[in-house]
């Protein structure tokens, strides 16, 4: 069974700073997918990475895949208040997505 | 375009009743997936539905069963609970399982509480 592992798993930072969150993960997978998770809401999409090497930017966030050292990164740059939510990565393994336990993000004004 | 949509949005049980939370899926999807998601976890695959047949299933007992209907929506039962089934259920459709970005379009989840 594909095993994930996010850390940091809690994440405090400043606004204006940059930080980078790493998803580990324990056997091949050619696609991973980030979400986002607001309190008592449901999960977001927010990138899908298909293949060795692949970058996706939006916004703040960065993320990428390197399915050699099966780990995925979301960089976060010049973090706002809006970017406060849970993070998960989710390598897919056939049908199904396996999901990290999540990084809780707070961004302090 | 609709979203996933789940109901109920939220209920309470107790151990051993039977338990039945209902999806539709967004329009144009054919693959409805269920995840349970336990509080300050990530979520966990049960089983996903393609034309109308369960095609793939996490680590759950057989107590946890599905349907898929024709629309596409979709049906998940729990029978005689437990304590522990307490969590957010996760309705997920996507486009297909054929090759390409599976993306899952989640609904907003039914909290269960089974005391």
């Amino acid at each position: 069974e594909l095993k994930v592992e996010q850390n940091p798993l809690f994440l405090s930072m400043q606004e204006g700073k940059n930080y980078t969150i790493y998803c580990n993960y324990s056997t091949t997978s050619d696609r991973l997918y980030w979400y986002r998770q607001d309190p008592g809401k449901s999960l977001e999409s927010l990138f899908v990475l298909l293949s060795n090497g692949a970058v996706k930017q939006e916004g703040r966030l960065m993320a990428s895949l390197d399915t050699k050292a099966r780990l995925s990164t979301l960089h976060i740059t010049a973090a706002v208040h809006d970017l406060s939510a849970t993070y998960f990565c989710a390598p897919q393994g056939g049908n199904q997505f396996y999901f990290g336990t999540g990084t809780s993000l707070t961004v302090i004004p | 375009e609709t979203g996933v949509t789940q109901s109920p949005t939220h209920l309470i049980k107790t151990r051993g009743q039977q338990v039945t939370l209902r999806c539709s899926s967004q329009s144009g999807h054919n693959t409805v997936s269920w995840y349970q998601q336990a509080l300050g976890q990530g979520p966990q695959f049960i089983f996903q539905y393609y034309r109308e047949e369960e095609n793939g299933r996490g680590n759950f007992p057989p107590r946890f069963s599905g349907l898929q209907f024709p629309n596409y929506s979709s049906e998940l039962n729990v029978n005689a609970l437990e304590l522990d089934d307490s969590a957010l259920y996760l309705c997920a459709s996507s486009r297909g399982i054929a090759s390409g970005a599976n993306v899952l379009t989640f609904g907003a989840g039914s909290r269960l509480t089974v005391l």
